[in-house]
């Protein structure tokens, strides 16, 4: 079973900051947290990942909270090519417990 | 990052039959996995595809229904037998690399009638 929270469905406005809330309380010390997406019709596409600290990348920001109960992944400016459903996994580093077990996801719908 | 490409994109078959989807990567990866997405839902694991010895397969999947082979690093087949119209979905390859960053391919959607 998926051992993360998300919301199932949220909306955000073309051009503003989307933050996307991920609960997983029971995370291990070894594990990370994933962030992948899928538009429609087309298979996952990585986004960032981290373990304790803040990441920031090209794509998004990932901003984990000292416990590391919870996460959000910040999308800064969201563009209608940003409408998908995102995935927040906790994932061991490495053999068949880095396995990506994927839950419900998000779905993100930009507006114009 | 890896590029993953899977044949056929897409196909209809008859219930009884089988179909044997194709899994290539652009370069060398430790690990291969097989995932089905039914209409609707999320991803599910179906197996990890292990170079030279048998697949291990996920609670629920089985190797007679589900048999996998990797010949080697960069290539692997996933074979949906006998197939029943519940076996419509989106069936998707995806590798780990060495860095232990894991991606996907565009997936494969089968519909059986």
């Amino acid at each position: 079973d998926a051992k993360t929270t998300q919301p199932p469905s949220m909306d955000c406005a073309e051009g503003r900051a989307a933050n996307l809330p991920c609960n997983h309380s029971t995370i291990s010390g070894n594990e990370y947290v994933y962030w992948y997406r899928q538009i429609h019709s087309q298979g996952p596409q990585y986004i960032i990942h981290g373990l304790k600290n803040n990441e920031t990348n090209e794509m998004a920001s990932l901003i984990i909270t000292e416990d590391r109960k919870s996460s959000t992944l910040i999308l800064p400016h969201a563009t209608l090519r940003d409408t998908a459903v995102y995935y927040c996994i906790v994932r061991a580093w490495g053999g068949s417990q880095g396995n990506l077990i994927f839950g419900k996801g998000t779905k993100l719908s930009v507006k114009p | 990052s890896a590029v993953i490409s899977q044949k056929p994109s897409r196909d209809i078959c008859q219930r009884g039959t089988s179909l044997t989807i194709q899994c290539q990567v652009d370069s060398q990866v430790t690990m291969m996995f097989w995932y089905r997405q039914q209409p609707g839902q999320s991803l599910t694991l179906i197996a990890t595809a292990n170079q030279g010895s048998e697949a291990t397969y996920e609670s629920g999947f089985v190797i007679d229904k589900f048999p996998i082979s990797r010949p080697n690093l960069t290539f692997s087949t996933l074979t949906v037998s006998n197939m029943s119209p519940e076996d419509s979905s989106i069936y998707l390859c995806s590798a780990r690399d060495s860095g232990n960053e894991q991606f996907f391919g565009p997936g494969t959607r089968l519909t059986v009638l």
